[in-house]
């Protein structure tokens, strides 16, 4: 049980922002939110993470509301190559293992 | 910048055929994992590895699979007796320290199909 919902597909254009959204309402007070992407026929690839502020990185930003029950993955201006399956994964679970939801499709569009 | 290489990218065997999907893990890295994907579905949790132990497995992870770290930068899966539902994406993974804050790097994955 991934503990988190996400849309299952997101379509956006080439050059805009992407507002990613996880609803995470059950997460404890300790619980990491990370973020990877997985690319057609690639292994996931770490994107962002975040406890409780705002997180900014060359990728992407992370912005988690203030009662940590969702947070938003927001790619500023996306290219095609971002085209991906976006995971939200809360926390590490015990030994930090990552449990995968669907996650959501973005797809780009030129 | 550092990264998780595996071997082989594709293997090929056949079904009671063992194999073993090989690893580099990055550097000074403490935890190690594998993970799977069977193509369509979602990348599943298989054993993480600490300390020259497992230290947690999924039901997935039975007595046909076996991990080592036989040398101090190699990480290995072992599958004794392939059965046609393993063909799948192994992803091998691996993270510096302890606090789940720490970020799980992962290798491009072996595609491994079992005719």
């Amino acid at each position: 049980d991934a503990k988190t919902t996400q849309p299952n597909s997101m379509e956006s254009n080439e050059e805009e922002p992407v507002h990613l959204p996880c609803n995470h309402s059950t997460i404890s007070g300790t619980d990491y939110i990370h973020w990877y992407r997985q690319l057609p026929s690639q292994g996931p690839e770490y994107v962002i993470h975040g406890l409780t502020s705002n997180v900014n990185n060359r990728m992407a930003s992370l912005a988690i509301a203030e009662d940590r029950k969702s947070s938003t993955l927001i790619l500023h201006r996306a290219t095609l190559r971002d085209a991906a399956v976006y995971y939200c994964i809360r926390g590490g679970g015990s030994n930090y293992k990552l449990t995968f939801g669907k996650g959501t499709l973005l797809t780009v569009n030129p | 910048e550092p990264e998780v290489t595996q071997t082989p990218s594709h293997q090929v065997t056949q079904m009671g055929q063992e194999v073993i999907l090989r690893c580099v893990p990055i550097s000074n890295h403490l935890y190690f994992y594998w993970y799977r994907q069977i193509l369509g579905q979602k990348v599943e949790f298989l054993v993480s590895f600490y300390n020259n132990e497992i230290s947690e497995k999924s039901e997935i992870f039975d007595d046909q699979f076996s991990v080592e770290r036989p040398d101090g930068s190699n990480f290995t899966l072992k599958i004794r007796s392939t059965k046609l539902e393993d063909s799948a994406m192994y992803f091998c993974a691996s993270r510096g320290g302890p606090y789940s804050g720490e970020t799980q790097y992962f290798g491009p994955g072996t595609r491994l199909l079992v005719l």
